[in-house]
Parts: structure tokens; C-alpha cells; sequence
């Protein structure tokens, strides 16, 4: 079963536009969850975090934010840019370990 | 800044034959991980280390076996490579930051 689900394999926006990728787990007792940026052929990049004691956090032109009623989490790209374009990974910490999502594909156009 | 290094980043093996990969962390990190991303899968764990000698299942180990002896190494060996195994290897190692850090990554192609 998977844990951390990311739904939408894919994504495409426009230049200076916002992007909103989502993200669903199903364990309530995650309390961390994390957002990772991967290229093609590298490894991923930790982005930005978030703590089950908040509902949201920014860093620059990232925003994540976290409903745990609905135990969904979004990250939010603002202005969104082409070097945004990558693989993005949530995942949530359990017991030092990630459980990650599937990914979704972000493609910013111009 | 931490660096996660992969010692290959490209390799092809042949089917049946033993394949290592070895990773090495320089931030005195306890805990240690590989994964494997395939497309639509993700990231899947294979394996993870919390400390030297010590090892544990991740959710997918058939197949593979580690092993660290130090603390900065920690190795993925699949004893009898298959076609199936033809994928991206991620390294990654991690402390109480509670974010792990990750390696160039490995691909893997076993014919």
C-alpha cells in the first residue's frame, strides 16, 4: 500500500504562473514531511519541509503547505520559472527513514 | 556542505554476475540508505543502516544485500544481477537533521 501518494504524474504551466503540486499520505502519525526536487540523472535535492506543529512554510518562491484533517500537503511554485522544470518527490519521515511519492513531472513552459 | 558520492555512475553487467555499488558520506552521518527510483514507482528503499555493522530491510531487499563496515561506506551488492535490477540506484545518508542528503545516483543496466 502506499503510504505517500503523489496523484498527478504530471504537470504543465506557464512561465511567471503558479504551480501547485500535490501530495496525500495515509499514516496520521507522519509529523515531517519534506519536498525533493530531482533532475534527470541526479540525485534528488532537498527543497523545502514542513512540520506536523505547522500549516505551512516558505522558503522564497516555495510555499508548502499542510492540512492534516485531509492529510494532504501542497507545494506551491511562485512565479514559477523553466529551471523549475524536474521531478518533484514528497515524502514523510518515519522513524528516520522517507516513505516518498511517486513524483510528478513539472514542466514549465514559456 | 555534505557530499554523498557514488563511486559509478554508469555501469552494464551481464545476468548472473555480482554487482557493487559503494557510497561514501563525509558528514559523519549515522544513517545511511539505498534506494532505487524506477519510472512511476519512485523511490523505493532497498535497505539503511543506522550505524556500523548494522542493517535493516527497507521495503524492497529481495534480491540485494549491504554492508557497512564503516561508518562513511555503505554498500549495495546484488549477488547475481538480473535484468529486472536494470535501474537508478540513489544513495543517501542522513542524521538528526531528519533530512537525508543524496548521491549522483547509479544507473545500472544488467543484460
Amino acid at each position: 500500500d502506499q503510504q505517500v501518494k503523489q496523484n498527478s504524474p504530471s504537470l504543465s504551466v506557464q512561465e511567471g504562473r503558479i504551480s501547485i503540486l500535490n501530495c496525500d499520505y495515509t499514516n496520521s502519525m507522519f509529523d515531517y514531511f519534506l519536498w525533493y526536487k530531482k533532475y534527470p540523472a541526479e540525485g534528488p535535492t532537498f527543497l523545502i519541509s514542513i512540520s506536523s506543529i505547522k500549516d505551512k512554510n516558505e522558503d522564497g518562491r516555495f510555499t508548502v503547505f499542510l492540512n492534516k484533517s485531509a492529510k494532504h500537503l501542497s507545494l506551491h511554485i511562485v512565479p514559477s520559472q523553466p529551471g523549475d522544470s524536474a521531478v518533484y518527490f514528497c515524502a514523510a519521515v518515519d522513524s528516520d527513514k522517507l516513505i516518498f511519492g511517486t513524483g510528478t513531472r513539472l514542466q514549465v513552459f514559456p | 556542505d555534505v557530499k554523498v558520492t557514488q563511486s559509478s555512475r554508469y555501469l552494464v553487467k551481464r545476468t548472473g554476475e555480482k554487482v557493487f555499488l559503494e557510497c561514501v558520506q563525509d558528514m559523519d552521518h549515522e544513517n545511511m540508505f539505498w534506494y532505487r527510483q524506477d519510472p512511476g514507482l519512485g523511490l523505493r528503499l532497498i535497505y539503511f543502516s543506522y550505524d556500523v555493522k548494522m542493517k535493516e530491510k527497507g521495503d524492497i531487499p529481495e534480491g540485494y544485500s549491504v554492508s557497512r563496515e564503516k561508518k562513511e561506506r555503505f554498500s549495495l551488492i546484488l549477488e547475481s544481477a538480473s535484468t529486472n535490477q536494470t535501474s537508478m540506484y540513489l544513495c543517501a545518508s542522513s542524521s538528526s537533521d531528519r533530512y537525508s542528503d543524496f548521491g549522483e545516483g547509479s544507473w545500472l543496466t544488467v543484460v
